[in-house]
């Protein structure tokens, strides 16, 4: 079946403007995360999504970065008046997941973000 | 914190040589789960592994194998007869259910297999 798409897959965008990232999962998986990988600082995880559970926002790095999921599938990533080190690549994954188990989260292209 | 430390941050082989990728991990609960995700020059990260904290069985899968040791928290991975399409970046990973099922990474290491 379809993996987990993302888009755009390159996104170039000027200091201070506001950008959403978008993320489409793997049909049926309940669990949704997104992570970014810049060279400084390999790869962190952001928000986590589980059903119709509040998100875990731990990771978010400012109050400029949220996200949202509608319907329990499509995922948003907005950053606002973005900043230079804002430039990275932003993964999203999703898993299967029920109640105390934990499966293998499955990643999709990513999304370039570039700030000039 | 959990933490998970990959020592060798690039490698570089012949191919048809075996090489083994180090992990080695930090965490304070009692179960969690053990992960080796590839990612090739194209980028996209390939899910190749995961283990419970609860069984240790080595894993064999062609090529790669697998050796999980509890006792020195270690999770390390080892490519049998080595080939150019190995060459990737490579991340072991952890999560647990108490620490809200995100993966804390390793820093990867960089595997390049010439020919």
């Amino acid at each position: 079946g379809a993996g987990v798409s993302q888009s755009p897959s390159n996104k170039v965008t000027e200091k201070g403007k506001d950008v959403e990232l978008r993320c489409d999962p793997i049909s049926g998986h309940t669990a949704l995360y997104w992570y970014r990988q810049s060279l400084g600082q390999g790869l962190e995880f952001l928000i986590y999504f589980q059903g119709n559970s509040a998100p875990d926002k731990s990771g978010l790095p400012s109050d400029r970065f949220s996200a949202e999921r509608t319907g329990g599938s499509v995922s948003t990533l907005t950053i606002q008046r973005t900043q230079q080190e804002d430039s990275a690549v932003y993964l999203c994954a999703s898993s299967s997941r029920t109640s105390g188990k934990t499966y293998e989260q499955y990643f999709g292209p990513g999304t370039r973000l570039t700030v000039t | 914190a959990q933490k998970v430390t990959q020592a060798q941050t690039e490698i570089s082989v012949v191919e048809k040589e075996d090489v083994t990728l180090d992990c080695v991990y930090e965490t304070r609960d009692t179960t969690y789960y053990l992960f080796w995700y590839k990612q090739p020059p194209s980028g996209e990260l390939v899910f190749l592994i995961r283990r419970n904290s609860f069984d240790e069985q080595n894993e064999i899968s062609g090529r790669y194998s697998w050796n999980f040791q509890k006792s020195t928290s270690s999770f390390n991975f080892t490519i049998t007869a080595s080939q150019v399409v190995d060459s990737a970046v490579y991340f072991c990973a952890l999560s647990s259910n108490n620490a809200g099922n995100m993966l804390t990474f390793g820093g990867g290491t960089r595997l390049m297999v010439k020919p």
